[in-house]
């Protein structure tokens, strides 16, 4: 069963906007992770939030978590052209760490 | 350089025709995971590991094998191959305490 799920599917913005992304997901978790792939590559771990926190900060990039809602967002602030690329959230089912699914992801364009 | 490696990269084989895709870490990471990636459905998970000789089933098991003789090492074995197994495989690892996954660049997998 599908844990997370993103949305829009997929986000064309201009260089310098802000992008935001969102994630659900249907059972409770631990932690919340959001991961980019640049297109047929590995997977990059960009940040974790754990199922008691609300908000998090890593550089230009902002999550935010609302456990009550099952949801979770991904803001790209000043978003550049080397941004572009897939943005996955990943949630752990609550019952082990390792049991990670992921969303189908958010493609992200910024135009130069 | 921390890393995980897969090998191959590339992999052209025929239906029933045994295989293994190698993964090594080089972190001393005790969590290892398998996925697989395919067109509009996103990551799913076929096999994690928790240390050595512990594994578990992921979302898609069915078809695969995987040991973990070695903490580094977490081979994925498809003892009979079929086209619905052609896929981009990633292996993926992390250590205790860090939830992040470091992934592997990939194994683009074609069964004909």
């Amino acid at each position: 069963s599908q844990q997370g799920e993103e949305d829009p599917q997929a986000l064309s913005i201009q260089e310098g906007e802000n992008a935001t992304m969102n994630c659900s997901y249907k059972t409770s978790i631990n932690n919340l992770q959001w991961y980019r792939q640049n297109s047929g590559r590995g997977l990059v771990h960009l940040i974790l939030i754990r199922s008691n926190e609300r908000e998090k900060h890593s550089g230009r990039l902002r999550v935010t978590l609302d456990t009550s809602k099952k949801s979770s967002s991904l803001l790209i602030t000043a978003s550049r052209a080397a941004d572009t690329a897939s943005y996955f959230c990943a949630t752990d089912g609550g019952t082990s760490y390792d049991k990670v699914i992921f969303g189908p992801g958010t493609s992200l364009s910024v135009i130069p | 350089e921390a890393q995980v490696t897969q090998n191959p990269r590339y992999l052209i084989t025929v239906t029933g025709k045994k295989l293994t895709v190698t993964c090594s870490q080089n972190m001393n990471h005790e969590y290892m995971s398998w996925y697989r990636q395919d067109p509009g459905l996103g990551l799913r998970q076929i096999y994690y590991s928790m240390n050595v000789e512990v594994t578990d089933k992921g979302d898609v098991p069915e078809g695969y094998k995987v040991s973990r003789k070695e903490k580094r090492n977490f081979p994925l074995i498809l003892e009979s191959p079929s086209p619905n197994q052609t896929s981009l495989y990633f292996c993926a690892s992390r250590g205790q305490g860090n939830y992040g996954y470091t992934f592997g660049s990939g194994t683009r997998l074609t069964v004909v």
